[in-house]
């Protein structure tokens, strides 16, 4: 069946540092690829999405890309803010239902 | 535009009791997904109500049940409650097939003690 697996965490990093969060996925047909942000005590929030293959999401200065070749999505930003600190899941819609990964916990220090 | 509501937001149970939590989905949306997210792990798919019909299931029991009412909200019960319920509940809304993303509400903390 459809799966995620995201790299394990937690990550800390210091303000202004790179983040790049792992992420692949299996799946039998051609699904569309989500990356969710949660903060402490919320539901999900979705911060961007891709829905084929070499697509971009972008959204706040976080970016992720549609790689079918190596079956990966793997979400990026290029100056991280104490204001990140959360959990990012990434996850797949197969048009049945969404698949989650297990969370990645990000710390950023100032 | 309204958001998705959840409620109540905190609920203590004791074991073999049951419970109903109730979701009110987005303003123009028609299908509704409940999520189980136990403490540092990932939500995991209960099952998806469109047009007032299951239209998916993830690996629950049969003591996991819904219902979705004309106006789409929904309502979660789950029977016979077991210490392993004790989660995060999460509510989706989205507007037909999930490829555009759901709008999540912020939860039920369910505890069974």
């Amino acid at each position: 069946g459809n799966s995620v697996t995201q790299m394990e965490g937690p990550v800390t990093l210091s303000e202004e540092a790179f983040l790049t969060i792992n992420c692949t996925y299996t799946a039998t047909g051609y699904p569309s690829l989500f990356w969710y942000v949660q903060y402490p005590g919320e539901g999900l929030q979705l911060l961007l999405k891709a829905t084929k293959a070499d697509d971009k999401g972008s959204n706040k200065g976080f970016e992720a890309t549609y790689r079918k070749e190596t079956t990966s999505f793997h979400l990026e930003k290029g100056s991280v803010q104490v204001s990140d600190s959360a959990v990012y899941f990434c996850a797949l819609s197969d048009n049945n239902d969404m698949r989650f990964g297990a969370g990645t916990r990000l710390t950023v220090k100032p | 535009e309204t958001g998705v509501t959840q409620s109540p937001t905190h609920l203590i149970k004791t074991r073999g009791q049951q419970v109903t939590l109730r979701c009110s989905s987005q303003s123009g949306h028609n299908t509704v997904s409940w999520y189980q997210q136990a403490l540092g792990q990932g939500p995991q798919f209960i099952f998806q109500y469109y047009r007032e019909e299951e239209n998916g299931r993830g690996n629950f029991p049969p003591r996991f049940s819904g219902l979705q009412f004309p106006n789409y909200s929904s309502e979660l019960n789950v029977n016979a409650l077991e210490l392993d319920d004790s989660a995060l509940y999460l509510c989706a809304s989205s507007f037909g097939r999930s490829n555009y993303g759901y709008t999540f509400g912020s939860g039920t903390r369910l505890t069974v003690v």
